[in-house]
């Protein structure tokens, strides 16, 4: 089956400690998305990359880091610099970062908690 | 003031009622859409659309260029209906990023 997928569901870390967030999809997209979604707000885009290998930030891209090796997949490394590191994360991907009116497909999400 | 609103945020209906969440933008758009979100957190696209109005099912959405809004209709609604619905766009100098809306919880009750 294509789709994203996103491990852990569920992530637990101590403040201070980097953790990196897997994001996976087999629909042989280009372009893949990180999203941050906090409680009454709307999603807010971290990073995107348009094509392997290349990757711009997006909205609050402060304390994460992102690599594009392969096509396949983009990893989200969220620092000890991230002041509130705690929230639900979200993967997505499209056929094509460029052009107007892609769909975009979302992985099932990963829900961070720093103690 | 947000780029995207929605409204209303919270939405309680009884089962088979009809169902109106509206979506106001300031910003010139390629494309709006229309997402679902479980209580689990998984985001389903249900429309993407530039004009006119689309129908899927109970669902249907419609879009007003000029005025900058858009609807998504739930009739007779149910109980498994119940989720965030979350109104996207896309801007026209943006590319494929999308702004989103804060979302609005729907709960159908039996």
């Amino acid at each position: 089956d294509g789709g994203i997928t996103q491990s852990p569901k569920y992530l637990f870390r101590k403040e201070g400690q980097n953790v990196t967030l897997s994001c996976e999809q087999n629909l042989n997209h280009d372009a893949m998305y990180w999203y941050r979604q906090d409680p009454g707000q709307g999603l807010r885009l971290i990073y995107y990359s348009q094509i392997v290998n290349d990757f711009q930030k997006g909205d609050i891209a402060e304390g994460y880091s992102v690599s594009r090796e392969k096509k396949e997949s983009f990893p989200l490394t969220v620092t000890s610099a991230q002041k509130n590191p705690t929230a639900f994360y979200l993967c997505a991907s499209s056929i094509n970062g460029g052009r107007a009116g892609n769909e975009q497909f979302f992985g099932p999400g990963t829900r961070l908690t720093v103690l | 003031k947000n780029e995207v609103e929605q409204s209303p945020q919270n939405l309680t209906a009884q089962e088979g009622e009809f169902i109106t969440i509206n979506c106001s933008y300031s910003v010139g758009i390629s494309a709006l859409h229309w997402l679902q979100q479980h209580p689990g957190g998984g985001i389903v696209s249900l429309f993407m659309l530039s004009s006119g109005k689309k129908k899927h099912g109970r669902l249907i959405a419609t879009i007003n260029i000029q005025e900058k809004h858009s609807s998504l209709h739930i009739t007779a609604s149910h109980p498994r209906d119940s989720a965030v619905y979350i109104c996207a766009v896309r801007q026209e100098t943006s590319g494929s990023r999308l702004t989103f809306g804060e979302g609005t919880q729907l709960t159908v009750n039996p």
